[in-house]
């Protein structure tokens, strides 16, 4: 993998479901993960930074994990809501820490 | 406490024109960062300062793009001779320092440029 890959690219889920996504990303030379919400008309937000494979971090109703060695991240939200609707981008940080190669994200959207 | 803005929030302008963005970062943040999205596409990194000096400028896209940063807080992104395909998202964002994960990149609203 040369770049960094979301998928899926949309997901539309009821409310009260539990969804995950992926975000995908070259294993070598790895500095760190950032995982964003962008809601429309609002600034990105920062949701977690990972460094080590096996990394779990969490932060209410949304998880995240990480695996270096096969460079791929996991994210989860448990019944989701829809507030939660948004894109969520990740970004892999080169090995300076001051660049950030982001996916193409995953836009989902939650029906009441 | 006040976070990242920019101005303009939405910038209508004719092709061949040049247009000036400006970025005001979280007070005391010494890195700052340009990023733009167009349409279809993810974020892309364009360039980063550290004080007001820019290592790196080879994300910027074309000669007709520049940025400074002056007293190491306010950044404009200056587009020359805008073209169509200039037409994007413009983000930005700061940090305290740069060089570490600690470091988490805070984000403004964005400036939506539209090139007609």
């Amino acid at each position: 993998i040369l770049n960094v890959e979301q998928s899926p690219q949309s997901l539309h889920v009821q409310e009260g479901d539990s969804t995950n996504f992926t975000c995908s990303f070259p294993s070598s030379n790895f500095y760190a993960l950032h995982w964003y919400r962008w809601e429309t008309a609002k600034s990105p937000e920062a949701l977690f930074v990972m460094t080590l494979n096996g990394d779990e971090k969490k932060k209410g109703r949304i998880s995240a994990t990480l695996n270096t060695k096969e460079g791929y991240s996991y994210l989860y939200i448990k019944g989701s809501q829809p507030e939660d609707s948004a894109t969520y981008l990740c970004a892999r940080s080169n090995n300076a820490g001051n660049m950030l190669t982001f996916g193409g994200g995953t836009r989902l959207m939650v029906k009441p | 406490g006040a976070g990242v803005s920019q101005s303009p929030s939405n910038k209508v302008t004719e092709k061949g024109k040049d247009v000036e963005l400006r970025c005001d970062p979280i007070s005391g943040h010494t890195a700052l960062y340009w990023y733009r999205q167009s349409l279809g596409q993810g974020l892309e990194f364009l360039i980063y300062f550290q004080g007001n000096s820019a290592p790196d400028k080879s994300g910027l896209p074309s000669d007709r793009f520049s940025a400074e940063r002056t007293g190491g807080s306010v950044s404009t992104l200056t587009i020359q001779r805008t073209q169509q395909e200039d037409s994007a998202v413009y983000l930005c964002a700061s940090s305290l320092g740069s060089g570490g994960a600690s470091y988490e990149q805070y984000f403004g609203p964005g400036t939506r440029l539209t090139v007609t």
